[in-house]
């Protein structure tokens, strides 16, 4: 069946450093992928998705590259910010396997610190 | 515009206790779900329903019910809560196909 591995966290970083959050995936179909992030106390909210190889999602100084050939989609940022600390799900939905159902990463916990 | 509403947003629950977690949508979307979320197993789908009078289990269906009672509302039973059931309960709901939009979770406690 469908899959999605992520990095585990926590991953510390500083202020102004790079980011990287390493996702692949396993998929019968042609899946779209997805980056979706939570807020303490928050339910999930989408940052940026692909539905086809080679597309690049983007939003608010995040992007994640969907590259077929590795079956990845890993999430990068310049230059993070303590408001980036959040916990971070890798997630892809399947065509193949009908309806609009996600399959979700074990996510990844981001803290910034000044 | 309040998007996807969970209640309640907390509950403590005894072994054998049974309640109800309402949702609501306000965006027209034809889709709802149910996942739980606990430590180092991501989100897990429970029911789905892709359409009003529709409903599908999930990955983890045991030990719950659901009813979709209108376009905009569907609800997720627990008939005898087990402290297996701890967990935070998110509701989520889709137009698009595969963009999901999540309610805030509903955090209940098993005893």
């Amino acid at each position: 069946g469908d899959s999605v591995t992520q990095m585990e966290g926590p991953v510390t970083l500083s202020e102004e450093a790079f980011l990287t959050i390493n996702c692949t995936y396993t998929a019968t179909g042609y899946p779209s992928l997805f980056w979706y992030v939570q807020y303490p106390g928050e339910g999930l909210q989408l940052l940026l998705k692909a539905t086809k190889a080679d597309d690049k999602g983007s939003n608010k100084g995040f992007e994640a590259t969907y590259r077929k050939e590795t079956t990845s989609f890993h999430l990068e940022k310049g230059s993070v910010q303590v408001s980036d600390s959040a916990v971070y799900f890798c997630a892809l939905s399947d065509r193949a396997g009908g309806g609009n159902k996600l399959t979700f990463g074990t996510g990844t916990q981001l803290k910034v610190e000044l | 515009n309040a998007g996807v509403t969970q209640t309640p947003k907390f509950q403590v629950l005894k072994t054998g206790q049974s309640m109800t977690l309402q949702c609501a949508q306000d965006m027209n979307h034809n889709s709802m779900y149910w996942y739980r979320q606990d430590p180092g197993m991501g989100l897990r789908l429970i029911y789905y329903s892709a359409s009003e009078g529709t409903t599908d289990k999930g990955e983890v269906p045991n030990g719950y019910n659901v009813s979709r009672l209108n376009k905009r509302e569907f609800s997720l039973r627990l008939e005898s809560a087990a402290p297996s059931q701890t967990s935070v309960y998110f509701c989520a709901s889709t137009r698009e196909i595969n963009e999901q939009f999540f309610g805030p979770g509903t955090r209940l406690t098993v005893l």
